[in-house]
């Protein structure tokens, strides 16, 4: 069954940069799209982008394209995102998840990593 | 505001049946089949529950249904039991973006 394990800091202060890490276990990298979400508290969810098993992005978010960053090490089956200077408002859990290209939902999701940030 | 428009609650006895409905455009639920749903409850990751307008997942119970009428698509949830209080969210691919948008969720009640 394939997993999407996530890690990365989950305090961070204002102007630091967000890194993430979502490793796939238990299924191939290639043939889907690899997705970064967040949920801010209590709203609902935003795509951040995504990128596929050639490390092409396809997808960025328009509000935060400034700022973002997705890349990937197909070898070790892992894709990253990045958010530079960040500042309160963005605060949310977020999430990465599969997207097969054939039918653009989101079929498998990571648990979550809540991000604070704070001076 | 979210690029698809959802309840933001509804809510239903036990054994009922509930519809949430999801409003988009042309650009998105009005020509695409690539509407999707999810369940998600507090704290948890969202799960799929219907993909592709009318597909269930291995494992979602047939009591989950969805539909799709022009640029609106909805979810029905019949013989409502306890456990489906939890927010439901649309998804739709969208030609704006070559990606997908969300609605900005209904959160289900059970009486």
């Amino acid at each position: 069954q394939v997993q999407l394990q996530q890690w990365g800091a989950g305090v961070l202060k204002p102007s630091e940069t967000l890194s993430l890490t979502c490793a796939v276990y238990g299924g191939p990298f290639s043939g889907f799209f690899w997705s970064w979400l967040r949920q801010p508290p209590g709203k609902g969810l935003e795509c951040i982008g995504k990128i596929d098993e050639f490390g092409v992005i396809s997808y960025y978010n328009p509000s935060l394209k400034s700022r973002v960053s997705i890349s990937m090490d197909i070898h070790k089956k892992q894709f990253f995102l990045h958010l530079s200077s960040v500042t309160a408002a963005d605060r949310a859990t977020y999430y990465c998840a599969r997207v097969p290209y054939t039918s653009f939902h989101l079929d498998v999701w990571g648990t979550g990593t809540t991000v604070t940030v704070s001076s | 505001q979210s690029a698809l428009t959802q309840p933001a609650s509804v809510s239903g006895s036990p054994g009922q049946s509930i519809t949430i409905s999801c409003t988009g455009t042309i650009s998105d639920i009005g020509t695409y089949d690539w509407l999707s749903w999810y369940q998600q409850y507090p704290g948890k990751a969202p799960k799929v529950m219907i993909y592709e307008v009318t597909q269930r997942p291995s494992g979602v119970s047939n009591r989950f249904s969805g539909s799709k009428s022009g640029n609106t698509a909805s979810l029905t949830i019949s013989g409502l039991q306890a456990e489906d209080e939890a927010d439901y969210y649309c998804c739709s691919f969208t030609a704006d973006r070559g990606f997908v948008v969300f609605g900005g969720g209904t959160k289900l009640t059970v009486l």
